[in-house]
């Protein structure tokens, strides 16, 4: 089945550590998202790629790393640098166009301890 | 201002009325409208899509896009309890060889038996 993947579903992380969130997807998207989710808020874009080796950034990007090595893959870094992580991780992925659906993945919830 | 508004509600609406959910933009160049409804914990999941001025119905389900005012719209005729959650409006813009999907905070729906 094609589909978008995203793990682990919940992770923890320690002050100071970086964590990496995973996002697969197998629909043959050019672009992929990732997206952060605060509750009671909506959808906040952190970094974008329309295709391998190129990626910009997004709205709230400060603390955060990402690459495109694989049109499959867009990994997500949350770095030490970001203060305030925790929250509910989106990644979505989508053809090129102005009218194609965003597909998303379901979800990285990470907490801080 | 920001680039998506929506009004947070919670809106509240009984079973079988209509229930109307707003959305402004401030890119007038903005090209696409997407509605997302999301269940609480869950992923968005698309209803629609609309890019012409004017209405869209799907079912039960009708965009209403007015490019001039900037504004974008859902009715839900017939409101079931199923309905109940919390809807999201995105704006797709194209910049250069990028498609930039943003997203409001959304508006939390309540129909009540």
């Amino acid at each position: 089945d094609g589909g978008i993947t995203q793990s682990p579903k919940y992770l923890f992380r320690k002050e100071g550590q970086n964590v990496t969130l995973s996002c697969e997807q197998n629909l043959n998207h050019d672009a992929m998202y990732w997206y952060r989710q605060d509750p009671g808020q909506g959808l906040r874009l952190i970094y974008y790629s329309q295709i391998v080796n190129d990626f910009q950034k997004g709205d709230i990007a400060e603390g955060y790393s990402v690459s495109r090595e694989k049109k499959e893959s867009f990994p997500l870094t949350v770095t030490s640098a970001q203060k305030n992580p925790t929250a509910f991780y989106l990644c979505a992925s989508r053809t090129q166009g102005l009218d194609t659906e965003a597909f998303f993945g379901q979800g990285t919830r990470l907490t801080v301890v | 201002q920001k680039e998506v508004e929506q009004n947070s509600g919670p809106l509240s609406v009984p079973e079988g009325a209509i229930a109307s959910l707003n959305c402004t933009y401030s890119d007038r160049g903005s090209q696409s409208f997407f509605w997302y409804r999301q269940y609480s914990g869950k992923s968005p999941e698309l209803i629609m899509f609309i890019y012409s001025n004017g209405d869209k119905e799907d079912g039960r389900f009708t965009a209403q896009l007015n490019k001039a005012s900037q504004y974008v719209s859902l009715l839900i005729r017939d409101s079931q309890p199923s309905d109940s959650a919390t809807y999201l409006c995105a704006v797709n813009n194209r910049g250069g060889s990028n498609y930039k999907l943003t997203f409001g905070k959304g508006t939390l729906l309540t129909v009540n038996p």
